[in-house]
């Protein structure tokens, strides 16, 4: 199993709108609604921010949202807040009870 | 409210093993709906899923990692524990305990803050 494939960085504007792709295969992301997103900042450990492909959980905001179409899940952070600055990173159940990680998308707001 | 704090030495010579405890506060280990789980961040990398563990001590490894890997919990105690054999200057990462779902080994929730554990001579 290899890891998800993730671009190394994205931007946007404050009060727009940023999408990461998280993509995988058959075997992972697109074999199981199991996919789940993490923000991380410098020094920080991660942050579970949606699980489940779509799910957020209590106190995430609403502008954080997750899909997936085939072997490719999204997350999309809109109107950019200058918090939102940090590195994600996706996850997905890979069968076998293995989890595999994506290799991490740093956000810049500009 | 579900507390993890990882311990443990942070330096060890390369071919020793390294050992890690993450004790859990706030709720029980023992729960039918999580794993318990390891995961590792090399400086300045990505995230790396190591392996977790259920309260009954059922166990499941990265493949790439589970020759080395052994982790264990002690439910009297509230831990559960990391060790990873014959390391090396690669194995030099923050290592992060977490709650896990069961179901598809879905999310990780909450984290522990980390410890960085350094392989040097």
């Amino acid at each position: 199993q290899s890891a998800l494939t993730q671009p190394p960085s994205a931007s946007g504007s404050p009060g727009q709108s940023v999408t990461i792709s998280c993509t995988g295969t058959s075997s992972d992301v697109g074999g199981y609604n199991f996919v789940s997103w993490y923000q991380q900042h410098p020094g920080k450990a991660p942050k579970l921010m949606i699980f489940e492909v779509t799910k957020r959980p209590s106190g995430v905001p609403d502008r954080f949202s997750g899909s997936k179409s085939g072997n490719t899940a999204s997350l999309t952070v809109s109107g950019l807040q200058a918090e939102d600055e940090a590195d994600y990173y996706c996850s997905s159940y890979a069968g076998s009870n293995i989890l595999l990680f994506g290799g991490g998308t740093k956000v810049t707001v500009l | 409210q579900l507390q993890l704090q990882e311990s443990g030495p942070g330096l060890v010579k390369p071919s020793e093993t390294l050992s890690l405890t993450c004790t859990v506060s706030g709720d029980s280990i023992i729960s039918s709906s999580h794993y318990w789980g390891w995961v590792r961040q090399p400086p300045g990398k990505g995230l790396e899923w190591i392996g977790s563990i259920y309260y009954r001590g059922s166990t499941y490894y990265s493949p790439s990692l589970k020759s080395r890997v052994t982790i264990s919990v002690d439910t009297s105690k509230s831990q559960f524990s990391l060790k990873l054999r014959s390391v090396t200057a690669a194995d030099t990462a923050v290592y992060y305990c977490a709650r896990q779902a069961v179901a598809g080994l879905n999310w990780f929730d909450p984290w522990g803050q980390g410890t960085l554990v350094t392989v040097s001579s």
